[in-house]
């Protein structure tokens, strides 16, 4: 049982390079999330949506951007990386008709230098 | 607005103790609270909620959290501690005002079990 899939676990980028961090769930969840991790900030949401080709801006959107092409995938990108984007990344997906727990994928690891 | 307090860093308990991780809130309307573990490199994991019913819930691992309206509070408990509990802790409430799309989280509990 898969859950949520995030790829890649680990990278590093050189300053102003791009990227893009990949999500799957195979839940069939409606919602999906872009949540950063750093210390003592807790988990802050980047960026979020309720349906397939929606996406809407959490807390902390600048310098990221998301699609929604498919249900099952959630993609984030950084279009000019900057150290401050250095954190853990996660994904995230939810059924909220239900009751909103929340399913976590592994962690991206990114280093900006 | 809504918002989750967890108002300790870090807990420390000795193995086979009972544990205590503290966690308020604050809502408008009948709050839905959860408890999230994250083990070290790991992703969150759901641990148990909180959605109407009795106010004392059991989740994974012989987790339980007690539910109290009236202090607003949704602190987390553990009989017996294990080693192997050492991890990090996040309570969360899900924000009703915004429709249900978004969770707020606490800062985090590090709870360190000592052998």
């Amino acid at each position: 049982n898969a859950g949520v899939t995030q790829t890649p676990k680990f990278r590093v980028l050189k300053t102003g390079q791009s990227m893009t961090l990949l999500c799957a769930q195979d839940m069939n969840h409606e919602y999906m999330y872009w949540y950063r991790q750093d210390p003592g900030m807790g988990l802050r949401l980047i960026h979020y949506s309720v349906g397939e080709g929606t996406t809407a801006k959490g807390e902390v959107p600048d310098g990221y951007n998301v699609s929604r092409l498919k249900k099952q995938n959630f993609l984030l990108g950084l279009e000019s990386a900057a150290p401050s984007q250095t954190s853990v990344y996660f994904c995230a997906s939810s059924y909220p008709r239900v009751d909103g727990t929340i399913y976590f994928g592994e962690g991206s690891w990114l280093t900006v230098v | 607005a809504q918002s989750v307090a967890q108002p300790e860093d870090q807990v420390n308990v000795a193995e086979g103790n009972p544990l205590t991780v503290k966690c308020t809130y604050s809502v408008s309307g009948n709050p839905y609270l959860f408890w999230y573990v994250q083990y070290p490199n790991r992703g969150l994991q759901f641990l148990l909620k909180y959605i109407t019913g009795d106010n004392l819930v059991k989740g994974s691992y012989g987790f339980e959290a007690e539910f109290n309206k009236s202090h607003t509070s949704f602190h987390l408990k553990k009989p017996s501690a294990l080693v192997s509990d050492s991890a990090l802790y996040f309570c969360a409430v899900r924000d009703m005002g915004t429709g249900g799309f978004k969770t707020i989280f606490g800062a985090g509990t590090r709870l360190f079990v000592k052998a």
